[in-house]
């Protein structure tokens, strides 16, 4: 299985500044993904991020004020731009691991707690 | 589109057998997972169904009908430990493939 880490854990920021949320995964992976999860609610996909290939974004989200990059097969990040308070959030990475014994399984880190005042 | 509707909270007794079901409707459909998540934690996966039947390991069952677009969780001797929220999801085939989860079931397992 993957074992997926994000820094930071958490985060305090301000209204209008941005944060880069790092992604890092042990193994190769085609498809990384992110989530946002607000507490006590689903898991909401941002966007599917592929490695040399731009991001394809969900209904709601844009590159503007989520931009991601993928360089390899086992980084990428999202950014939180120009953030607000409605931006307050738990943001998880999460990758398909090929290798799995289960194909539809996929694999999450451990969130970003992200708090805007 | 597609949209999946699960109970929002689900409270149980110690050692007893709970039952969580999901309804879906999707365009396409690639399997119903079911994923687990505590409180501060990531989801971990529980099991997935491709095909109508169920699906066993350990405690845990995992059910579905296609023709139906149903599916559920049977916990079985449910521990104090299995307090969580459960979350059915399905695949987005355009979304690379990427998990759809419904609004989750908070399990309460009490004495």
């Amino acid at each position: 299985s993957a074992v997926i880490s994000q820094k930071p854990s958490r985060d305090i920021c301000q209204r209008g500044t941005s944060l880069t949320i790092q992604c890092q995964v042990d193994s190769q992976v085609t498809m990384m993904f992110w989530y946002r999860q607000q507490p006590g609610q689903s898991l909401t996909l941002i966007a599917t991020a592929n490695q040399g290939s731009e991001a394809t974004y969900e209904s709601g989200f844009v590159i503007d004020k989520f931009p991601i990059s993928r360089p390899n097969l086992t980084f990428s990040t999202l950014t939180v731009s120009n953030m607000s308070p409605e931006d307050s959030s738990i943001y998880l990475c999460s990758v398909e691991d090929g290798g799995s014994s289960s194909y539809n399984e996929q694999f999450f880190g451990p969130g970003t707690r992200l708090t805007v005042l | 589109g597609q949209s999946l509707e699960q109970p929002s909270e689900v409270t149980a007794v110690e050692g007893a057998i709970v039952q969580i079901n999901c309804t879906y409707q999707t365009s396409g459909f690639y399997g119903l997972s079911w994923y687990q998540q505590h409180d501060g934690g990531a989801p971990t996966f529980l099991s997935y169904n491709a095909l109508d039947g169920l699906e066993e390991t350990g405690r845990f069952s995992s059910f579905l009908s296609r023709s139906d677009s149903y599916g559920y969780l049977l916990l079985q001797e449910l521990q104090m430990k299995d307090s969580a929220s459960y979350f059915c999801a399905v695949r987005d085939g355009d979304s690379g493939y990427a998990l759809n989860f419904g609004k989750g079931t908070s399990l309460l397992v009490t004495p």
